[in-house]
């Protein structure tokens, strides 16, 4: 079975900060996808980034950056200069071959301080 | 706004009763999957439904049940329920039956049992 561990269960931050969150997965799968959801204060549950087991090719956007490095399961999270607005709830998820279901680690609770 | 329609946003009751969750998924999208989150067992997948057939099913218990309607939408119904049951329940969707694509999030309903 999968296992997603984000051991941060909360971090805080002044404004203009950078910071990373962690996440380690744990699979049988050869082919598999990896998620970053954020959840804001207001619940709904936002898509960040999908990337499939094949493609370890760091990606940045805006001031969001993940590092994926399948020779230590670990799919990072990086966000730079951070922001109030960047304060929720990060979850990272992993999603099965069969394309069926998503396990989501525990999350982190980010707060950026003004 | 994700596009996806859940009611009633707030939701209490009393153990041993019966609810029924509602979700209006994005237009278009034909898969419906159903989440739970509580502060013990974190995001829990509990079914997928996709145009209206069961597709996957997670952790969800046999006093849970839910159906996609030929309109797809999606019903989720909680019978005896029980003070654990307590929890956040979201909605989501997809265009295709693959959770591996991105997921639309509605809002939840926090369902209170006393």
């Amino acid at each position: 079975a999968q296992k997603v561990t984000q051991a941060q269960t909360e971090i805080s931050v002044v404004e203009k900060e950078d910071v990373t969150l962690d996440c380690v997965y744990e699979t049988r799968d050869t082919t598999y996808y990896l998620f970053w959801y954020k959840q804001p204060p207001s619940g709904e549950l936002v898509f960040l980034i999908r990337r499939n087991s094949f493609d370890e090719q760091n990606e940045i956007s805006g001031r969001y950056s993940w590092n994926f490095q399948k020779s230590t399961s670990s799919f990072n999270f990086t966000i730079t200069a951070s922001q109030v607005v960047d304060s929720a709830v990060y979850f990272c998820a992993h999603g099965d071959n069969a394309g069926n279901m998503l396990t989501f680690g525990g999350g982190t609770r980010l707060m950026v301080k003004p | 706004d994700s596009g996806v329609t859940q009611t009633p946003k707030h939701l209490i009751t009393a153990t041993g009763q019966r609810v029924t969750l509602r979700c209006s998924p994005r237009s278009g999208d034909l898969s419906v999957y159903w989440y739970q989150q509580s502060l013990d067992q974190g995001l829990q997948f509990l079914i997928q439904y996709y145009n209206g057939e069961e597709r996957a099913k997670g952790n969800i218990l046999e006093r849970f049940s839910a159906q996609q309607f030929p309109d797809l939408h999606s019903e989720l119904n909680l019978s005896s329920l029980e003070l654990g049951d307590s929890a956040l329940y979201f909605c989501a969707s997809s265009d295709t039956g693959g959770v591996n694509e991105k997921l639309f999030f509605g809002s939840g309903t926090q369902l209170s049992v006393l």
